[in-house]
């Protein structure tokens, strides 16, 4: 009965590896994020994915990739991870451009 | 650069007190103004607000946003314990959502 689901949770890692970040909802929304949320617990938009199609990247750097296989699932993959990485994910989605967002419950990543 | 500013940073109240949470914002092609309670997870979502001067309650809690000066309050009446949370404002544009810092609320028993 999630609504917005991320997996994993928890991700600890070393520096320097490669890593992903599952998101999946089941609202039928349109629309879906990513946001990180910092040790300050400043919230700050990363991607916007409407239909599948990238339209928002807030000057993320590149080793950010998501991938929209459908319009239910948005998906994170960080390249060569640094320490500076380390926060807290969550995924958002929205029935379109411009109503209200719901989140995930967050993955906590931590690099080493 | 779009930017949202809350105050205060954090409260600290007596069970039973009315409090106001402030956010003003500064947002290009502005959409809406949006309140989240953030406890130990995920933000949750509260109010959407669109329209200058239309109060939105629900239950003890009501918010209000006047676009006219580029604000908005968040009322919490009678607070309880549980109230206890980060309190954020987000607003609304081009496809994204920009956050305030947020204000850390205690209520204390």
């Amino acid at each position: 009965d999630t609504a917005v689901s991320q997996t994993p949770k928890y991700l600890v890692t070393q520096m320097g590896n490669d890593k992903s970040i599952k998101c999946e909802q089941n609202l039928g929304h349109d629309t879906m994020y990513w946001y990180k949320q910092d040790s300050k617990k400043f919230l700050k938009i990363m991607f916007s994915y409407n239909n599948k199609e990238l339209i928002i990247n807030e000057t993320v750097p590149n080793r950010f990739s998501p991938k929209s296989p459908d319009k239910a699932h948005l998906n994170l993959h960080i390249n060569s991870l640094e320490l500076g990485d380390s926060a807290v994910y969550f995924c958002a989605s929205s029935q379109d451009t411009r109503g209200e967002q719901y989140f995930g419950p967050g993955t906590r990543l931590t690099v080493t | 650069e779009d930017k949202v500013v809350q105050s205060p940073l954090s409260l600290v109240v007596h069970e039973g007190d009315t409090v106001t949470l402030n956010c003003s914002y500064e947002v290009t092609n502005f959409r809406s103004l949006l309140w989240y309670k953030q406890e130990k997870k995920a933000p949750t979502f509260l109010f959407m607000l669109t329209s200058s001067g239309i109060e939105k309650k629900s239950g003890r809690l009501s918010s209000i946003l006047d676009k006219k000066e580029l604000f908005s309050i968040l009322n919490i009446t009678a607070t309880q314990t549980g109230d206890s949370a980060i309190y954020l404002c987000a607003a609304g544009s081009n496809y994204k959502l920009t956050f305030g810092k947020g204000t850390l609320l205690t209520v204390n028993p």
